[in-house]
């Protein structure tokens, strides 16, 4: 059962475009979300991470949305570059649950110059 | 501050052996959660040690087992390995459990492994 469900798989836009990469999740248990940035032969790197009492949350070019009702969230990433071109995981961990991730299926993003 | 180190980065097994993965954390870093990648299964999580304990653990066979030592380094182990075992295997660690105000998981580069 794939308890955060994440889309597009893949994505491609243009230089400056803001691509935006969407998560829903079941578990209202749930209490914070993180989002991952991974390239080619490396291990996932934290980009910015939201709490259910936030409904945005920006750091730098990052930016998340939250909505708690839908249980969904989003990460835009506004002025997009080439170099963000990488793979992007969106996460939740439930509280008492000690530091246990539970990862979105991945969105490919190219950004084409 | 030198990041997480995994070691070694690849391994070559064969069906039936068994293999230990090293993990250091980030100095002063208590808390070591592991990961198994695919692409068929994305990232899931197989286990987290703290203070030597495990404190969580995914769904996972036996065959899957880890330890922490009072260093705080981690070895996961996998035994009688299986083609679908096949795997970038990710450790991630942070200073303290999740809720004390030290939430930040950083990952290690993983190590690869391959079963033929």
């Amino acid at each position: 059962q794939q308890q955060v469900k994440q889309s597009p798989q893949s994505l491609i836009v243009q230089k400056g475009g803001i691509p935006i990469i969407n998560c829903a999740y079941e578990n209202t248990a749930f209490d914070y979300f993180p989002w991952y940035q991974q390239f080619p032969g490396k291990g996932p790197a934290l980009l910015i991470a939201i709490r259910p009492d936030v409904s945005e949350k920006k750091e730098g070019r990052f930016t998340i949305s939250f909505n708690k009702s839908a249980k969904q969230f989003s990460l835009h990433i506004m002025d997009s570059q080439p170099g963000d071109s990488a793979t992007y995981f969106c996460a939740a961990r439930k509280n008492n649950a000690g530091n246990m991730l539970t990862f979105g299926g991945g969105t490919r993003l190219m950004v084409k110059p | 501050k030198a990041g997480v180190t995994q070691t070694p980065r690849y391994l070559i097994k064969t069906r039936g052996q068994q293999v230990t993965l090293s993990c250091s954390p980030i100095s002063g870093h208590r808390s070591v959660s592991w990961y198994q990648q695919t692409p068929g299964q994305g990232l899931q999580f197989l286990f987290e040690y703290f203070s030597e304990t495990q404190r969580n653990k995914g769904n996972f066979p036996g065959r899957f087992s880890g330890r922490q030592f009072s260093n705080s380094r981690s070895e996961m182990n996998v035994s009688t390995l299986e083609l679908g075992d096949s795997a970038l295997y990710l450790c991630a660690s942070s200073p303290g459990l999740a809720g004390s105000g030290t939430d930040t998981q950083y990952f290690g580069p993983g190590t690869r492994l391959t079963v033929l």
